[in-house]
């Protein structure tokens, strides 16, 4: 397996443009999850997915962040419009749900947005 | 609310020492409690995991954490460290829930 592939790996864009970061999880992990990771707040979930349904979204920082999960083998994060705050390096991760590797998440390389 | 403290931002070890890194957890009920390692520009990798049994509990790369429920700690070791095992180090806490708690993360740097 390719493990979780995030897209782009790095993105810089100007304030107040649209951002949209791409994952596709491992094929049969039902569980999907998006995290932000900066030096000032360290790891955050923002959200999370378990059959493509939204659980926990308390995590998004505001309405500016949004996630959907259109099928099992996609997710995107938008943000809109960007702002200089919201660089950071965006991971993805998917988990199964079988009990044998249960709770234990795999990572994508991550996104590394940067907004000037 | 589920928390992870890791008390050490920053260590720094000579290659071939020993190394323990620190992990406090708060959660009501039994843990899940892992450890994953982060190299620079890269996503976090599984190195081991605790669910039950036996509170010691071996990874790869040769780490291996002791769970101790009475300290509500779960401390990484290694006997004898790497240069290639530079990287953060961070620890995590799963619940019920459904999510994962990280703490803070710890860097480790080595010297030859």
């Amino acid at each position: 397996d390719a493990g979780v592939i995030q897209s782009p790996r790095h993105e810089v864009t100007e304030m107040g443009q649209e951002v949209t970061l791409r994952c596709k999880p491992i094929s049969g992990h039902n569980s999907l999850f998006w995290y932000r990771q900066t030096m000032m707040r360290g790891l955050e979930l923002l959200i999370y997915f378990n059959n493509n349904v939204p659980i926990d979204d308390s995590g998004m920082p505001e309405d500016r962040f949004s996630a959907k999960m259109p099928n099992a083998s996609f997710s995107t994060l938008k943000i809109q419009p960007s702002e200089p705050r919201d660089s950071a390096v965006y991971f993805c991760a998917s988990r199964t749900g079988s009990v044998s590797g249960a709770n234990v998440l795999t990572f994508g390389a991550g996104s590394r947005l940067t907004v000037l | 609310a589920q928390s992870v403290t890791q008390p050490d931002i920053h260590i720094t070890v000579s290659e071939g020492a020993s190394l323990e890194l620190r992990c406090n957890y708060s959660y009501g009920a039994t843990p899940y409690l892992f450890w994953y390692v982060q190299s620079p520009g890269q996503g976090l990798q599984l190195l081991l995991k605790y669910f039950s049994g036996d509170t010691l509990v071996q990874g790869i790369k040769g780490f291996e954490a002791e769970f101790k429920r009475s300290q509500s700690s779960f401390n990484l070791r290694k006997p004898s460290v790497h240069w290639s095992d530079a990287a953060e180090y961070f620890c995590a806490v799963y619940t019920n829930a459904g999510k994962s708690t990280f703490g803070d993360g710890t860097t480790l740097t080595v010297k030859p």
